[in-house]
């Protein structure tokens, strides 16, 4: 059973729009997630992280956003552009010594120009 | 400085046939893993290492073997290949201790006829 979840296939926003892509989590012993954006024959890159002790960070133009109680996350980027067009994975180490990341289903970006 | 490298990059089985996944890293991690990537599923994680002479299984190791006999080595093998492995393959590597970020290799898509 999928501990990290993303609900929405796919999205699309406008140029110059913010874009919000939502996951939620099962397991409250989550302590940190991950952001992962993947182009099309290119492997997974890293975006963005949030440690547990947080609610919010930020990096340039992306921010992400913590709420433990609801067990969410979302990554906002503003403002979008064409660039970010890209699979946007939700990602959480799973407890373990070599803390490895469970994966959620991941986010069709589409940016319109 | 490559970073994570996989071969080969495409490869088409028949059924029953067998295959050996090559992933090299030269950023000295201890941590490697292997993934695969299903349209709807995200990635999963099918075996990991977290050093060199030690594996481990993840969360759909069922058909695939793994070894590390070397540091900056993981091999991934199907011994005898079924359609349900058809699947896009990525290797990743994680500093030891360090929580979370992986770092991707550019994948390897492998059919199954």
């Amino acid at each position: 059973d999928q501990q990290v979840k993303q609900n929405s296939p796919s999205l699309s926003v406008q140029e110059g729009r913010i874009s919000i892509l939502n996951c939620d989590y099962t397991n409250s012993m989550f302590d940190y997630f991950l952001w992962y954006k993947k182009y099309p024959a290119e492997g997974p890159t890293f975006l963005i992280s949030i440690s547990s002790i947080k609610d919010k960070n930020e990096d340039g133009r992306f921010t992400v956003f913590l709420n433990k109680s609801a067990k969410h996350l979302s990554l906002h980027i503003v403002p979008s552009q064409p660039g970010d067009s890209a699979v946007y994975f939700c990602a959480a180490p799973i407890s373990g010594s070599a803390r490895q990341l469970t994966f959620g289903s991941g986010t069709q970006l589409t940016v319109l120009p | 400085n490559a970073g994570v490298t996989q071969t080969p990059k495409f490869r088409v089985l028949k059924t029953g046939q067998s295959m050996t996944l090559l992933c090299a890293q030269d950023m000295n991690h201890e941590y490697m893993y292997w993934y695969r990537q299903d349209p709807g599923m995200g990635l999963r994680l099918i075996h990991y290492s977290v050093g060199e002479g030690t594996t481990a299984k993840g969360e759909v190791p069922d058909g695939y073997n793994v070894s590390r006999l070397k540091k900056q080595n993981f091999l991934l093998g199907l011994e005898s290949a079924a359609p349900s492995q058809t699947s896009v393959y990525f290797c990743a590597t994680q500093e030891g201790g360090f929580t979370g970020e992986l770092f991707f290799g550019e994948g390897s898509r492998l059919t199954v006829l």
